[in-house]
């Protein structure tokens, strides 16, 4: 069980938006930044969000992120068939002195 | 552009060790963390721990402290990691990443390198 807590999957249609959750505690997200990476099939994870909202240079706006509490959040608008992959959050855990993930959400554009 | 190279696949029988490298360009090594972080066929992304280039401190996740060694020689600013003991369970994608700030966030990945464990 992943001290982070995200959807195994999530579906929308191409143009629509969707959001991601995910859920830690206040040793975790409550204290600390969350970020965000996407990882295509096959290749390695990939920077979308860092500090809870900040999209570092040539991720496009149609990737946000939000924090709220102890729950961050990953919005994706305008939804395209290249978006389809695996989304990790990820935080410091301060408790257990170790970086933790997110299950992963596997994201599919029907 | 900043750039973080993996050394390539490996197979290891049950019992034996491993040392993946990772060499980093672009950027001052001494300057940002390197983390570890693992993926098992069809699981998701488990951190192994960190080192500091700047001075070797280390911090490694509870489950891999004892089989684990992360070092840096920073004369060619690449990172090393070495698990001892291999079991079939090690068996995974293994991936450097730098690390921002006081274990902020993980930018740039490296490649990959997969181990496989088996008899």
């Amino acid at each position: 069980q992943s001290v982070l807590t995200q959807p195994p999957s999530v579906s929308a249609a191409p143009g629509q938006k969707v959001t991601i959750s995910c859920s830690g505690s206040s040793s975790n997200i409550g204290n600390n930044y969350v970020s965000w990476y996407q990882q295509l099939p096959g290749t390695a994870p990939k920077l979308l969000i860092y500090e809870n909202n900040k999209r570092p240079s040539g991720i496009p706006d149609r990737f946000s992120g939000s924090k709220s509490g102890t729950s961050g959040t990953l919005g994706i608008t305008g939804l395209q068939t290249g978006d389809e992959a695996d989304y990790y959050c990820g935080t410091y855990d301060t408790s257990l002195s170790a970086w933790v993930f997110g299950g992963g959400t596997k994201l599919t554009v029907l | 552009q900043v750039q973080l190279e993996q050394s390539g696949a490996e197979v290891k029988k049950p019992g034996a060790s491993v040392k993946v490298s990772c060499k980093t360009s672009g950027y001052t090594f001494t300057s940002y963390g390197v983390s570890w972080v693992r993926q098992a066929p069809g699981q998701g992304l488990e951190w192994m721990g960190w080192i500091s280039p700047y001075n070797g401190n280390t911090n490694f996740a509870q489950n891999l402290r004892g089989r684990v060694t992360m070092t840096t020689d920073t004369s060619t600013s690449t990172a090393y990691m070495e698990l001892r003991s291999l079991r079939s369970d090690d068996t995974a994608v293994y991936y450097c990443a730098r690390l921002h700030g006081d274990f902020d966030w993980f930018d740039p990945w490296g490649q990959g390198t997969l181990v496989t464990v088996s008899s």
